[in-house]
């Protein structure tokens, strides 16, 4: 069975501060997705990384993927209380479609 | 498009009743999946379809819970006899590749 564990599990900064959130696991992963999720809303797509050791930029959230595709951070440059949410990494198995998502981070961003 | 639809989005039923829940994917995307999230166990994956057919239901947690996808626009989660622990916020989504889309879920309390 496939885990993912995230840390950390909560996350309360001042606004334009900047945060970084971790996704781990002992496993291998095809792919590996970020979603952020509003109260009472569906997760929502950020990215997806694919290859190990990739970067990806959404405007001030930078996304990175483990060299050994295990692992992923997303870094929140300057954050702001829009970013306020729960964090949700998922990994695909070998076929891409079967997903393992993590508990999340929970990240509150105080104006 | 109108994204994936979920119906009803509050279902609150007695111990013992029959609940059936109701998912419209996205069109074109011919995967779907549903998931429960509780505070305990975080997003799970009960059950996913590729072309209308159940690939992978080792989540769907026991007998009770069936789901079906008559056509390529429906797809719906039965839980009978429902019972207190099956409260949590279902999801569907839908994915016409790597990306999933998730609707607003169903949060279903049973008393």
């Amino acid at each position: 069975t496939q885990l993912l564990e995230q840390s950390p599990q909560f996350l309360s900064i001042q606004e334009g501060e900047n945060l970084t959130v971790y996704c781990n696991s002992s496993s291998v992963f095809s792919s590996l997705q970020w979603y952020r999720q509003e109260p009472g809303e569906g997760p929502v797509l950020l990215v997806t990384v694919v290859t190990g050791g990739e970067v990806k930029k959404l405007k001030r959230l930078t996304f990175q993927f483990g060299d050994a595709r295990k692992d992923s951070s997303l870094h929140i440059t300057a954050a702001q209380p829009g970013d306020t949410g729960l964090y949700l990494c998922a990994g695909a198995d070998n076929y891409g479609q079967n997903f393992v998502f993590g508990p999340g981070t929970r990240l509150s961003v105080l104006p | 498009d109108a994204g994936v639809i979920q119906s009803p989005r509050h279902e609150v039923t007695e111990m013992g009743q029959e609940v059936t829940l109701r998912c419209k994917p996205i069109s074109g995307h011919d995967y779907l999946f549903w998931y429960r999230q509780t505070m305990m166990r975080g997003l799970e994956l009960l059950i996913y379809f590729n072309n209308n057919v159940p690939i992978d239901d080792s989540g769907m947690p026991e007998d009770r819970f069936s789901a079906k996808m008559p056509n390529a626009s429906f797809s719906t989660l039965k839980i009978q006899p429902s019972e207190p622990r099956d409260s949590a916020v279902y999801f569907c989504a839908s994915s016409g590749g790597v990306e999933q889309y998730f609707g607003p879920g169903t949060r279903l309390t049973v008393t």
